[in-house]
């Protein structure tokens, strides 16, 4: 249980275009996701929380005009890069956190999405 | 959150048992350890999580001391298929702050 299902795995775009990543919680609510970039041979770094039926929450140096996060419902969050350059090539990653209890509190991540700018 | 301390990279041979000790000084009362383990391009994969003393499930053990400001993941007998990046975190229902994680290189 508890999946987490992000989408698409991959995509290649050109340069000024936007691409929308999107995470879906199959078998439990998510009222809140965390989106994480990570590029190669780095940690992941968080981005962003969205929470269902309010604005984002972005973390320090973020775009938030750039990385446009909504979560319009319990089960799916997404990922909007805008203006897509090669610099915002990298690996993007959702989490979704599970809440059964803080004895068994955990967090459920995607399985990344790959996104080169040409 | 509270920062945690983890080696950069371990090498092992298959077969060995692998010790990760994590350093989070700062735990606070309320905060758990958690572990994950993450394969390249591929999210991050939970591993164990646990308090105090000492958490075993079906892939890994985790040791924590009475203070808290350490832990360390034990994974008994480990094959080519263990070669991955260990996260060492702690949280509290907060978010996930990752550190620089621990990359494990496993031999034949």
């Amino acid at each position: 249980g508890a999946v987490v299902s992000q989408h698409p795995s991959w995509v290649i775009c050109k340069s000024g275009t936007s691409v929308k990543i999107e995470c879906r919680s199959l078998d439990f609510q998510a009222t809140t996701m965390f989106w994480y970039r990570q590029f190669p041979k780095q940690s992941l770094m968080l981005m962003a929380t969205s929470n269902e039926g309010s604005k984002a929450t972005y973390e320090q140096g973020v775009e938030k005009d750039k990385f446009l996060i909504n979560h319009a419902s319990l089960t799916l969050s997404t990922l909007t890069v805008t203006s897509a350059h090669p610099e915002d090539s990298s690996f993007y990653i959702c989490s979704a956190p599970r809440d059964r209890g803080l004895d068994n509190y955990g967090y459920t991540f995607g399985s990344g999405t790959r996104l080169t700018v040409v | 959150l509270a920062k945690t301390t983890q080696p950069i990279s371990m090498d092992s041979y298959e077969g060995q048992e692998v010790n990760i000790t994590c350093s989070h000084n700062n735990i606070a009362t309320n905060d758990y350890i958690t572990w994950y383990q993450q394969f390249p391009s591929q999210g991050p994969r939970f591993i164990i999580q646990g308090y105090k003393t000492k958490v075993t499930n079906e892939v890994a053990s985790l040791f924590i001391p009475a203070d808290r400001k350490s832990s360390t993941l034990s994974l008994p007998r480990v094959s080519l298929s263990d070669t991955a990046v260990y996260y060492c975190l702690v949280f509290n229902t907060d978010k996930l702050i990752f550190g620089t994680g621990t990359r494990l290189q496993v031999f034949p």
